[in-house]
């Protein structure tokens, strides 16, 4: 069953404003990980952040992670339209089941 | 960072017959490929964990004797599409470990194969 899901399904913001996305996921697990895809493209990893972790930054990315409610949010700063593309979470999960999970994604447009 | 990459980025074939689509690790040896399936706008279904040396592991519903996985060394998998028809048509990814074990580990993608059946 789908792992990640993420919210909104899109989102069309103008550039300078912040985007944030979300993601929650259904079992236990190692890390989380944002990832982006340009339009019939292959994906680019973001960010991964770690069970124990809480939240992390990578330049202007902010993840959060909130393990009791099983969910992340993707915080981009001061966008730009070079940011648009569809991002998604994927999730690892433990022990046998570790392998990675993708939610369906979200499309982020900004705009000029 | 690593490089992966997948060839061909995009092959038409016609209904019957088959496709083969490769995926390298250009810097770094990877024991283990996945290889995944997106439909338009959709996520990535993660199809088969390619091991180097071993068989391929698939996820319930893929067909083996369909989608036939090799991984012969540590830097190349293959997904072969048997007897292709348009059904078969989608975008196929690869990834790479970069090390031995998956746990905390990134994952580098190919560029992906746009595979159109016709």
């Amino acid at each position: 069953s789908q792992q990640g899901e993420e919210d909104p399904q899109a989102l069309s913001i103008q550039e300078g404003e912040n985007a944030t996305m979300n993601c929650s996921y259904k079992t236990s697990i190692n890390n989380l990980q944002w990832y982006r895809q340009n339009s019939g493209r292959g994906l680019v990893h973001l960010i991964l952040i770690r069970s124990n972790e809480r939240e992390k930054h990578s330049g202007r990315l902010r993840v959060t992670l909130d393990t009791s409610k099983k969910s992340s949010s993707l915080l981009i700063t001061a966008s730009r339209a070079a940011d648009t593309a569809s991002y998604f979470c994927a999730t690892e999960g433990i022990g046998a089941n570790s392998k990675l999970t993708f939610g369906k994604g979200i499309t982020l447009s900004v705009r000029p | 960072g690593a490089v992966v990459s997948q060839h061909p980025s995009w092959v038409i074939c016609k209904s019957g017959t088959s496709v083969k689509i490769e995926c390298r690790s250009l810097d770094f040896q990877a024991t283990t490929m996945f290889w995944y399936r997106q439909f338009p706008k959709q996520s990535l279904m993660l199809m088969a964990t390619s091991n180097e040396g071993s068989k391929a592991t698939y996820e319930q519903g893929v067909e083996k004797d369909k989608f036939l996985i090799n991984h012969a060394s540590l830097t190349l998998s293959t997904l072969t599409v048997t007897s292709a028809h348009p059904e078969d048509s989608s975008f196929y990814i690869c990834s790479a470990l970069k090390g031995f074990l998956m746990v905390d580990t990134e994952a580098f993608f190919g560029q992906g194969t746009r595979l159109t059946v016709v």
